[in-house]
Parts: C-alpha cells; structure tokens; sequence
C-alpha cells in the first residue's frame, strides 16, 4: 500500500525567509503528484500539480519538484509572508480515482 | 464558478441516525469521490466513481453508500451513524484528460460531523 510522509510536521519562519517542504512516497507508480494548501476549518486549495513524466512544476513563488524513482517531492515557497500560513498536503495519484495523502506540513510564517 | 458544492457544513446527529452528505460538482467531472479527513492520519478515501451509475470502495467504506445517478451529484449516505464517523468529510473531483493523464483533483470546502 502506498504511503506518503510529510516532514517537518510543524514548521516555524520568520517573513521573508524561503523554505523547503518535503514529501516522500514508498511506491514509485504513480501518475501524478499534487500539492495543496489547507487553511484552518477551510477545503483543500489545489497549488501545483506535477505529472510523472515531469521534473518539476512552478507558479508564483511556489516551486514543486519530483523525483519519482527516490520516491521525493519538495515545495519551494520564496519569500515567504504571514499569508503563506496553513497546512501543506501533498498527495500522489497511483490511480483513476485514489489519491494517497500525506498527514501535511503545518506552516506558521512570523511577521 | 461554484466548482465542488457540498452541503451542510456543519452537521451534529446522535449515534443510529442516518443521514446524507450531499456534494455537486458543475465541472462536468467524470471522477467523484469521497475522502474523511481525521487527525494525525490524513484523507482517506471512503468510495469513490468514475461515472454516472458507476461507485467502488475505497480504503475506509464501512458504514457508508453511495450512488451516482447523474454526472453532477455523489451523494454519501451514513446508515447508522457511530462515534467513530466523527470526521470532516471531503468531496472531490476530477477527469482524465484527452491525452490521457489525470487531471487536479478539485476539493470542496468539507462537511464537519459529530456523533454524540
């Protein structure tokens, strides 16, 4: 069964300072790689969305990137504000319909 | 754009009531599923279809039907509501594209229900 771990599980910054989440996935087939942002209380907001055949995927100041054999994601988020602050999911599609979650990153930028 | 809809937000029931999440996606989206979101585990994948008239079981089912009579609703019946379904509940959606990869998946905004 495919399992996804995201680490750190908390994460602290103060504003300004670029950062690095980390995903891993223990089965490499999968068609797809997608990181959300989750604000407390609030639904899943879609960030980027990674295909297996890709590397790496960007919008704004967010930069996700995908290694697919070592079983690795990591979202780059530069410059980072006090808005920035929610929970980080990423989750990996292995088919039609299932999404594997990992249990998130939770962010709190410093003003 | 209304994109995944889902209704109520907010539900309290006691244990052996039953009732229906509700969840409506305008997107022409042949996916549709549904996940529980609980502390320390992450979403779980509860049922899930791929087209009207279409359902399967997901990784956590028990306790839970689904049905698809149109492409826009998924509706996600409790049968006998326990403590243990305490969760918040997403629904999602997406399709596969026309060169054959999947598509985001789109949340809705989840259903918080208690059990008592």
């Amino acid at each position: 069964k495919q399992e996804v771990t995201q680490i750190p599980a908390a994460l602290s910054v103060p504003e300004g300072e670029n950062l690095v989440l980390n995903c891993s996935f223990t089965d490499s087939a999968i068609y797809n790689l997608q990181w959300f942002r989750q604000d407390p209380g609030k639904g899943l907001t879609s960030l980027l969305l990674i295909q297996s055949s890709q590397r790496e995927q960007t919008s704004g100041r967010l930069n996700a990137s995908l290694d697919k054999s070592s079983g690795r994601s990591t979202l780059y988020i530069a410059a980072s504000q006090p808005g920035d602050s929610a929970t980080y999911l990423c989750a990996v599609r292995t088919g039609a319909n299932n999404l594997f979650f990992g249990t998130g990153t939770r962010l709190t930028v410093i003003p | 754009n209304a994109g995944v809809t889902q209704t109520p937000k907010f539900q309290v029931l006691k244990t052996g009531q039953s009732m229906t999440l509700q969840c409506a996606q305008d997107m022409n989206h042949e996916y549709m599923s549904w996940y529980r979101q609980d502390p320390g585990m992450g979403l779980r994948l509860i049922h899930y279809s791929v087209g009207a008239g279409i359902t399967d079981q997901g990784e956590v089912p028990n306790g839970y039907n689904v049905s698809r009579s149109t492409t826009e609703d998924f509706p996600l019946r409790l049968l006998s509501a326990a403590p243990s379904q305490t969760s918040v509940y997403f629904c999602a959606s997406s399709y596969p594209s026309s060169t054959g990869l999947y598509t985001e998946a789109f949340f809705g905004q989840g259903t918080r229900l208690t059990v008592v």
